[in-house]
């Protein structure tokens, strides 16, 4: 099993470009989500997802956008990226609601 | 969502037993605590978790009191590569099963 990748590692985007960061888990989980996290804080909620074709916002889902059309893959997009969407992207996946997550190495994203 | 409250950072000698406090004053009887960290901000490892029992695996030992308003995570014997943020996690299980991360306690490990 590769558990969760997360591609790309690293990204830079200038100021109003869109883009689509990928998470693939190969391990049949149901749930997935996507955190973002901010130099020196934890991780932040932005969506979820608990099966295909069911999505959730989280606590900061504003200028971000997903849609879980497998059981694989939970894309994340960026519709318009702004200088506050700088940060490292996490993207985790588990069987159920209450069993163990796993994550995934991360995106970094730096928006200029 | 239940909050939690962790000391900022702690120190720890290697080879010592690393006990590291939580306290979720606000749990709801359903919810689970999970405790996870996270070493030079790679994605973040999944430890123990527990419901009101004690619990152990080959990583650490959880601790929970009997009210569930706090809870202990107990690393028996510290490594230098345990130096890493842990993160104690009252854990939503409606909501996707949502983690609420809160700041985190920084465990430095010394030789």
């Amino acid at each position: 099993n590769a558990g969760v990748t997360q591609t790309p590692k690293f990204q830079v985007l200038k100021t109003g470009q869109s883009m689509t960061l990928q998470c693939a888990q190969d391990m049949n989980h149901e749930y997935m989500s996507w955190y973002r996290q901010d130099p020196g804080m934890g991780l932040r909620l932005i969506h979820y997802s608990v099966g295909a074709g069911i999505t959730d916002q989280g606590e900061v889902p504003n200028g971000y956008n997903v849609s879980r059309s497998t059981t694989e893959d939970f894309p994340l997009r960026l519709l318009s990226a702004a200088p506050s969407q700088t940060s490292v992207y996490f993207c985790a996946s588990s069987y159920g609601s209450n069993t163990e997550a796993f994550f995934g190495q991360g995106t970094r994203l730096t928006v200029v | 969502d239940a909050k939690t409250t962790q000391p900022t950072s702690m120190d720890c000698a290697e080879g010592r037993a690393a006990n590291l406090p939580c306290n979720h004053s606000t749990i709801s009887g359903n919810e689970y605590v999970y405790w996870y960290r996270q070493i030079h901000s790679q994605g973040p490892q999944y430890i123990i978790h527990g419901l009101k029992n004690n619990e152990t695996n080959e990583m650490a030992s959880l601790i929970i009191t009997e009210d569930r308003k706090s809870s202990t995570l107990i690393l028996p014997h510290a490594t230098l590569r345990d130096t890493a943020v842990y993160y104690c996690i009252v854990r939503v299980h409606n909501q996707g099963g949502k983690l609420i991360f809160g700041q985190g306690t920084e465990l430095s490990v010394k030789p």
